[in-house]
């Protein structure tokens, strides 16, 4: 089986960088996903990694190792609408290539 | 282009009544995929369909939930006997081809709101 363990909440200050942490046991997968979800909204894609190291987005980057099962989540210049919850997901290997298993998300707060 | 679209939006229905959800996935994507949303819990895999092949239904927690897809394109989620621990927010997801080692993000749709009492 697969476990995800992400923190339940974070507090952050407007223009600071936090890093969100998530980490999982597996027996395999194929590659990590970053989601955000507003508040009743759906969630949006952030990142993928396959490969250990650092993925660049904007404001936003993943990283990925596969050998300490651990990956983050770092958001740069924090702004109030970047209050949300961060969805760490390890998609499916083998025959389920494309089944995302998520964790229970970080739910992130932006303060001025 | 539209994306994926759900209804309704809401549903409140009462304990041992069936329920059917819809999904309308972005055109042309071949790979569908449910997932549930309880309060405080994160995303729970239900069932996904990849083009014709048979679906993955590994995630569908009894016999009382069933899925469709027709034609290739919309979907439906069916509860029979609702519960009150099928009270969640019920997510539909889209993708391109979902074969081989392809990293096509799923795009969501906003969900429905299912509410047994």
């Amino acid at each position: 089986g697969q476990n995800i363990d992400q923190p339940t909440e974070m507090t952050a200050t407007e223009g600071a960088i936090v890093q969100i942490n998530c980490t999982y046991q597996t027996s395999g997968f194929n590659g990590l996903f970053w989601y955000q979800q507003h508040a009743g909204e759906a969630p949006t894609f952030l990142s993928y990694n396959v490969l250990d190291g650092l993925e660049e987005k904007g404001r936003f980057s993943s990283f990925l190792s596969r050998s300490k099962g651990y990956s983050y989540l770092l958001l740069k210049e924090l702004q109030m609408k970047d209050s949300a919850s961060y969805l760490c997901a390890l998609r499916g290997y083998g025959g389920a290539t494309n089944k995302l298993i998520f964790g229970t998300g970080t739910l992130l707060a932006v303060q001025p | 282009g539209a994306g994926v679209s759900q209804s309704p939006s809401n549903k409140v229905t009462e304990k041992g009544k069936d329920v059917e959800l819809r999904c309308d996935p972005i055109s042309g994507h071949t790979a569908l995929y449910w997932y549930r949303q309880s309060l405080g819990q994160g995303l729970e895999f239900l069932i996904y369909f990849q083009g014709n092949s048979a679906p993955d239904k590994s995630g569908l927690p009894s016999d009382r939930f069933s899925a469709e897809r027709t034609g290739g394109s919309v979907s439906t989620l069916t509860i029979q006997r609702t519960q009150q621990e099928d009270s969640a927010v019920y997510l539909c997801a889209s993708s391109l081809d979902a074969s081989g080692s392809s990293s096509y993000e799923q795009y969501f749709g906003p969900g429905t709101r299912l509410t047994v009492t």
